[in-house]
């Protein structure tokens, strides 16, 4: 079947601009995870959803960011007024009950 | 603070040798130990999970081996093919509350099997 999508896989954008992210999960998957990966570093957790609701957002590293699940399956990551340390690559990580998570191919953001 | 730490951060292991990545974790709460293979310009992707009731794991050419008391879990690849070349990841986690299982990853070793 169909593996965790993401839209753009590729995004330039100028410091100041807003983005937003998408992640198709993989249908039927109650958990979905965003996660941030610079380069040569491990992904960090960013934020979760357990269908619609957003359980945690401890991640998030400042109030420019946001995340939606309004209908339990798409989910948009939303970085407003971009700057330049926000260039990183963004998975999405969806699953069922319990730990296992999986990931998307990722959108790599570069801000101007 | 870094929860979870893994070396090397690079391998070069002949074809048919043995890969050995180590990692070390700070949270006893962690019961939860995956790792992940990424190749390039792909996600990570789950190859193998333990939980700490157990010492060892093994899925084909690929083992985990947990010491509870040390803190520690490491990967072994027996027999390396140079289609094991990628980027592995250990990772960590638990149930953070609501279902969530949030991995703390470490920053990677990349392998490269050379024939």
């Amino acid at each position: 079947g169909a593996g965790v999508s993401q839209s753009p896989r590729y995004k330039v954008t100028k410091r100041g601009q807003d983005v937003a992210l998408r992640c198709d999960p993989i249908s039927g998957h109650v958990s979905l995870y965003w996660y941030r990966q610079a380069l040569g570093q491990g992904p960090e957790f960013l934020t979760y959803f357990n269908y619609e609701a957003q359980q945690d957002k401890s991640g998030l590293p400042n109030d420019r960011f946001s995340a939606e699940r309004p209908e339990g399956s798409i989910s948009t990551l939303t970085i407003q007024r971009t700057e330049q340390r926000d260039s990183a690559m963004y998975r999405c990580a969806s699953g069922g009950y319990g730990e296992t998570q999986y990931f998307g191919p990722g959108t790599r953001l570069l801000v101007l | 603070q870094q929860q979870v730490k893994q070396s090397p951060q690079s391998l070069i292991v002949q074809k048919g040798g043995i890969s050995i990545i180590n990692c070390a974790y700070e949270n006893t709460a962690f019961d939860y130990f995956p790792w992940y293979q990424q190749f390039p310009g792909k996600g990570p992707a789950l190859l193998i999970a333990i939980r700490p009731d157990v010492s060892e794991k093994k899925e084909g050419r690929f083992t985990i081996s947990f010491n509870k008391s040390a803190k520690q879990f490491s990967l072994h690849i027996m027999d390396s093919q140079p289609g094991d070349s990628a980027t592995y990841f250990c990772a960590a986690s638990t149930d953070s509350g609501a279902g969530s299982y949030q991995l703390t990853f470490g920053k990677g070793t990349k392998l490269s099997v050379i024939p």
